[in-house]
C-alpha cells in the first residue's frame, strides 16, 4: 500500500531557511499536500503541488517535488517562531480525495 | 466564505456509549471525508462520500459509520466505544475529485473513560 515517510523533527534559528523532507511510494499520485497543525487545532492547508509540476513557490514557501525520486520538500523562508508547529506531508492517489500522511515533523524555531 | 465546520469540538463519552460527530462542508464542496488522528496512528483515514454515498472506505471495524445529507452534511457515528477511541476526529472537504484544494476543519476531540 501507499506509505509516506518524513524525518519527526527539525530545530531551527529565526530568520534561517527550514527544509522538511518527504518520500512517498505511490506512483500514481496526483496531488502532493503539505499541512500545518499547531498545538490543539485542526490542519491548516499551506500548499499543494500537482504531480505533473517540479516547483510551486507562494510568498515564503517553496515546494520541491522529484517525481522520479518520489521526494517532496517544503522550504520556509526567513522562518519565524509562529512557523513552529508540526507540518504533514500528504499523498493523494488517483481515485477519490482519500490522503495518505505521513507522521509529521515537529519544527521548533528558536529566538 | 466559512470553513468546515465540525461539532461538537470536545466531547467525553464512556466505555459502551455511542457517539454522533458533525461535519458541514465548505459550501459548494461535495465530497466529505473524516479521518482520525491519534498520538500513535497518526492521520488514518475512516472514509469518504461524495453526493451522499460513500466512495470509499478505510480499515476500520463496523463500529465506525457515516452518512452525507443532501446538503452535504455529513455525520459519522462510532457505537460501543473502546477506550483505543480516544483521539481528534478531523473532517475534510473539497469540491471535486478533479480540484486540489482539499480543507479541514478543527476536529472533534473524543475522551472516552
Amino acid at each position: 500500500g501507499e506509505d509516506v515517510e518524513q524525518s519527526l523533527f527539525l530545530s531551527v534559528r529565526e530568520g534561517d531557511s527550514s527544509v522538511i523532507n518527504c518520500t512517498y511510494t505511490d506512483s500514481s499520485s496526483t496531488y502532493l499536500y503539505w499541512y500545518k497543525q499547531e498545538p490543539g487545532a485542526g490542519l491548516q492547508l499551506l500548499t499543494y503541488i500537482f504531480s505533473n509540476m517540479d516547483m510551486k513557490q507562494d510568498q515564503r514557501l517553496t515546494v520541491l517535488l522529484n517525481k522520479k525520486d518520489k521526494h517532496l520538500s517544503l522550504r520556509i523562508a526567513d522562518t519565524q517562531t509562529g512557523d513552529s508547529a508540526i507540518y504533514f506531508c500528504a499523498e493523494r492517489g488517483t481515485r477519490y480525495s482519500t490522503l495518505t500522511f505521513g507522521k509529521g515533523t515537529m519544527l521548533l524555531v528558536s529566538p | 466564505k466559512a470553513g468546515v465546520t465540525q461539532t461538537p469540538r470536545y466531547l467525553i463519552k464512556t466505555r459502551g456509549q455511542q457517539v454522533t460527530l458533525s461535519c458541514s462542508p465548505i459550501s459548494g464542496h461535495r465530497s466529505v471525508s473524516w479521518y482520525q488522528q491519534t498520538p500513535g496512528q497518526g492521520l488514518q483515514f475512516l472514509f469518504e462520500y461524495f453526493s451522499e454515498t460513500q466512495r470509499n472506505k478505510g480499515n476500520f471495524p463496523g463500529r465506525f459509520s457515516g452518512r452525507q445529507f443532501s446538503n452535504s452534511r455529513s455525520e459519522m457515528n462510532v457505537s460501543t466505544l473502546e477506550l483505543g477511541d480516544s483521539a481528534l476526529y478531523l473532517c475534510a472537504s473539497s469540491h471535486e475529485t478533479s480540484d486540489g484544494e482539499l480543507f479541514f476543519g478543527e476536529g472533534s476531540r473524543l475522551t472516552v473513560l
